[in-house]
């Protein structure tokens, strides 16, 4: 059974603070690993995807990091803001499947 | 539209009715997912079409569960004799693929179903 595990769970941070997020996952039959943002009453919309091992991606004050020899991910926020406060969501494709962990919630308290 | 739309975005039901879901995804993407969240996990597998046969039914629960693709783009999920530990978000995602599995998954705002 393919597991897909993040952490940490649930996240509190202050406005300004910057903070990262785990996603460990199978190093066996990787294609890629995906990270998705879920805002609430929205659809999980997608902020990387990395396929090679060391892959570094940057979307603003949001970066992610990839290290599929020992089966890790970071996802790092610099400088949160209220607007940051999302599940963010990993995902391991390692065939046609999608396999997700269970998120990690953040909320940036202004 | 543009995006992935689903259809109820909310459903109360009582024990033991039916259910239907509908999931309309982007235009010319071949591939569909079917993915049910339940409180405090996060989105489980549950089909795959590849036009309109489906590739993959694993994760489909039990024979209550069943989901069709007709024409290769507008999908349903069926739910048979629904029971109370079938309330969950119901997202469906959407996508292009050409020669791997490295692409971004396009969702929908998920169907919430709740049995009463």
């Amino acid at each position: 059974i393919l597991n897909v595990e993040q952490s940490p769970q649930s996240l509190h941070v202050q406005e300004g603070d910057s903070t990262n997020f785990t996603c460990s996952f199978p190093s066996s039959n990787f294609y890629a690993l995906h990270w998705y943002r879920w805002e609430t009453a929205k659809s999980p919309e997608a902020l990387f995807v990395m396929t090679l091992n060391g892959d570094e991606k940057k979307k603003g004050r949001i970066s992610a990091t990839l290290n599929t020899k020992e089966g890790y991910s970071y996802l790092y926020i610099k400088g949160s803001q209220p607007e940051d406060s999302a599940t963010y969501l990993c995902a391991f494709s390692g065939t046609y499947k999608y396999i997700f962990g269970t998120g990690t919630r953040l909320k940036v308290l202004a | 539209g543009a995006g992935v739309s689903q259809t109820p975005s909310n459903k109360v039901t009582e024990k033991g009715k039916y259910v239907e879901l509908r999931c309309d995804p982007i235009s010319g993407h071949t591939a569909l997912y079917w993915y049910r969240q339940s409180l405090g996990q996060g989105p489980e597998f549950l089909i795959y079409f590849q036009g309109t046969g489906a590739a993959d039914d694993s994760g489909l629960p039990n024979d209550r569960f069943f989901a069709v693709r007709p024409e290769g783009s507008v999908s349903t999920l069926k739910i048979q004799r629904t029971e109370r530990g079938d309330s969950a978000v119901y997202l469906c995602a959407s996508s292009f693929l050409a020669g791997g599995y490295t692409g971004e998954l396009f969702f929908g705002e998920g169907s919430r179903l709740t049995v009463l």
